[in-house]
């Protein structure tokens, strides 16, 4: 069974722009999150998806936000990016929503903002 | 709130027990998680605590002590590979979400 993949792996932008991040879990895995990692703050929930439907969210503001297909993959937007949005972006999926189950991480996108 | 405190760096020797510890102040709890991280790669799952008492999967256990907000993973004979990040969450399945700590920075020397 196929892991956990993340589209692209590493990014570069500026500040201002905008980016999507892409996500397909595991197969049959129906829940979807998504985290920022960084040296400093490690890992931070950003928000949950299950079934296209957004079901947790993270203290993030409104320049992140994501979406859930009905095949289960999902994406996450950040908007008008500035230099601190530079991280890892890990995306984790589960086979059921809010699962006390082990979450499958993806390899994560680095995104780069200069 | 959700408080979840690790050292942030442990150095060990091949073939010696190392144990990472984990204490927590969160306004739910229904897990813990332990997690490695190699550097550049993305956090794999080790073990799942939600009783008290130890879980033990082979070079690697978990202790759990929900009284105590405190957990720790024990990693025995050590390997050089076992240089990794470990991350300690908490599942709350009324926020729906796990948090994580910050990790620790696990260095085994020769």
């Amino acid at each position: 069974k196929a892991g956990v993949t993340q589209t692209p792996r590493y990014l570069i932008k500026t500040r201002g722009q905008q980016v999507t991040l892409s996500c397909s879990p595991i197969s049959g895995h129906r829940s979807v999150s998504w985290y920022q990692q960084t040296p400093g703050q490690g890992l931070q929930f950003l928000f949950e998806y299950f079934s296209e439907t957004q079901r947790n969210k993270g203290n993030f503001p409104g320049r992140f936000s994501g979406r859930q297909f009905s095949n289960s993959r999902s994406e996450m937007n950040v908007s008008t990016l500035e230099l601190g949005d530079s991280a890892l972006y890990l995306c984790a999926s589960t086979l059921e929503a809010s699962s006390h189950n082990e979450q499958f991480f993806g390899p994560g996108t680095r995104l780069t903002v200069l | 709130g959700q408080n979840i405190d690790q050292p942030t760096e442990m150095t060990a020797t091949e073939g010696a027990i190392v144990q990472i510890n984990c204490t927590y102040q969160t306004s739910g709890f229904n897990g813990l998680f332990w997690y490695q991280q190699h550097a550049g790669e993305a956090p794999t799952f080790l073990s799942y605590n939600v009783l008290d008492g130890l879980e033990e999967k082979g070079r690697f256990s978990s202790f759990l002590s929900r009284s105590k907000g405190y957990s720790y993973l024990l990693l025995k004979e050590l390997q050089m590979k076992d240089s990794a990040s470990y991350l300690c969450a908490v599942y709350n399945a009324n926020a729906g979400k796990s948090t994580f700590g910050d990790g620790t920075t696990l260095t085994v020397k020769p």
